[in-house]
């Protein structure tokens, strides 16, 4: 089992690009999220999915958004970049709400 | 709103001292406490999960306790290896299907000196 991936590893984007940030996991979750780490801050949860087709809002979604067609996919779309969109970005996945996630390894994102 | 504080900010230990860190929270009642490791250039790594107060859960060097107000990572003798960040997590009741939501603390750097 690969767990949770994450594509790509680094990107350096320009002031109003977009991009998408790719995640997969291979461990059949129904649950999945998108996390962003900045220095000195704790994990904040942009955007989750709690099965195909579902998708919800988490503490900071402004200027992110997501699909999840799969039970294995879920990419963040970053329309319009910002710097502030500048950090880290970790894709997660648990098997139900209340067990423990696992995260992928990060995709670092710098916005000039 | 839930809150987590983690402490100390940093940590430095030579090799064999043992310590521990405190990850204080406030939730409206705990469904679940987290403590995940994160080396750098990585993602978290899970490791315990905590339910109730008084609950201790171990794994080689690493052991986690909770009481109603804080939970601590002890660390038995740690080595070199040990090094990382350490983050605490915690989550409510009731979030199961609004996207098992957990607060992070900061977390603790800790730096084992051989």
């Amino acid at each position: 089992n690969a767990g949770v991936t994450q594509t790509p590893k680094f990107r350096i984007l320009k002031i109003g690009q977009s991009m998408t940030l790719q995640c997969t996991q291979d461990m059949n979750h129904n649950y999945m999220y998108w996390y962003r780490q900045d220095p000195g801050m704790g994990l904040k949860l942009i955007y989750y999915s709690v099965g195909a087709g579902i998708t919800d809002k988490g503490e900071v979604p402004n200027g992110y958004n997501v699909s999840r067609s799969t039970t294995e996919d879920f990419p963040l779309r970053l329309e319009l970049a910002a710097p502030s969109q500048t950090s880290v970005y970790f894709c997660a996945s648990s098997k139900t709400g209340y067990n423990e996630q696992f995260f992928g390894p990060g995709t670092r994102l710098t916005v000039l | 709103e839930d809150q987590v504080t983690q402490s100390p900010e940093a940590l430095r230990l030579q090799e064999g001292e043992s310590s521990s860190l405190n990850c204080s929270y406030t939730v409206s009642g705990l469904r679940g406490l987290f403590w995940y490791r994160q080396d750098p250039g990585k993602g978290p790594e899970f490791l315990f999960t905590l339910y109730s107060a008084g609950e201790e859960k171990e794994k080689e060097r690493l052991k986690a306790t909770l009481t109603k107000k804080e939970s601590f990572l002890h660390i038995t003798a740690p080595k070199p290896e040990d090094s990382a960040t350490y983050l605490c997590a915690v989550q409510a009741p009731g979030e199961e299907t609004s996207g098992s939501r957990l607060t992070f603390g900061e977390g603790t750097q800790l730096t084992v000196n051989p």
